[in-house]
């Protein structure tokens, strides 16, 4: 059972270049989410998506565009890269229930733009 | 707008003493009350939560409290490990359609060092 998965695992960007970070999650879950981490700081949420054909804005989401197609997959694109856009990306996932349930996290792409 | 404190970005504690990390929000909205454990090159790994209706919540060696009236979360290692090394986030989720939770908001993160 792989969980959530991203490739690439690094990656250097050009200012100006695009890229797209993938994302798979194999627990057939609905919520999918999108998280950036700065240095020193908290993970902050860039764009969510509560199923497939449904995706909205987080706290950070200028510079990134979202699509989700299947439940499976959530890739977050990169257009025009600029160094603000150096971090780490996170992709999580998390079931659809009343009670809390926990997000599942990938290992994350660590992205630098130059 | 912080709605998330976490105000001790490291603690250094010895192996076997008891390890406190701490959190303040501001959203009285919030409740439910999560921390997150993150290890090098990891993704954040859900460690322990904590409903309102609540004040203190165990679970082997980690028990999270919670003070709503001062709005404040803490969370206690006992005994403390090396493997307990980590980077701990609190966190908060929102409700988000209807009665099911959404997106979650991360404090700063503790660095917590456990030396043997």
């Amino acid at each position: 059972n792989a969980g959530v998965t991203q490739t690439p695992k690094f990656r250097i960007l050009k200012i100006g270049q695009s890229m797209t970070l993938q994302c798979a999650q194999d627990m057939n879950h609905n919520y999918m989410y999108w998280y950036r981490q700065d240095p020193g700081m908290g993970l902050k949420l860039i764009y969510y998506s509560v199923g497939a054909g449904i995706t909205d804005k987080g706290e950070v989401p200028n510079g990134y565009n979202v699509s989700r197609s299947t439940t499976e997959d959530f890739p977050l694109r990169l257009e025009l890269a600029a160094p603000s856009q150096t971090s780490v990306y996170f992709c999580a996932s998390s079931q659809r229930t009343g009670e809390y349930s926990p997000l599942h996290f990938g290992n994350g792409t660590r992205l630098t733009v130059t | 707008d912080q709605q998330v404190k976490q105000n001790s970005p490291s603690l250094s504690v010895q192996e076997g003493r008891i390890s406190i990390l701490n959190c303040d929000y501001t959203n009285s909205m919030f409740d439910y009350f999560l921390w997150y454990k993150k290890y090098p090159a990891e993704g954040p790994t859900f460690l322990i939560s904590i409903s309102s209706i609540k004040d203190k919540n165990e679970d082997g060696r980690f028990t999270v409290f919670l003070n709503k009236s001062a709005k404040h979360l803490s969370l206690h290692i006992v005994p403390s490990q090396p493997g307990d090394s980590a980077v701990y986030f609190c966190a908060f989720p929102h409700r988000a359609g209807g009665t099911s939770y959404g997106k979650l908001t991360f404090g700063q993160g503790t660095i917590l060092t456990v030396h043997p």
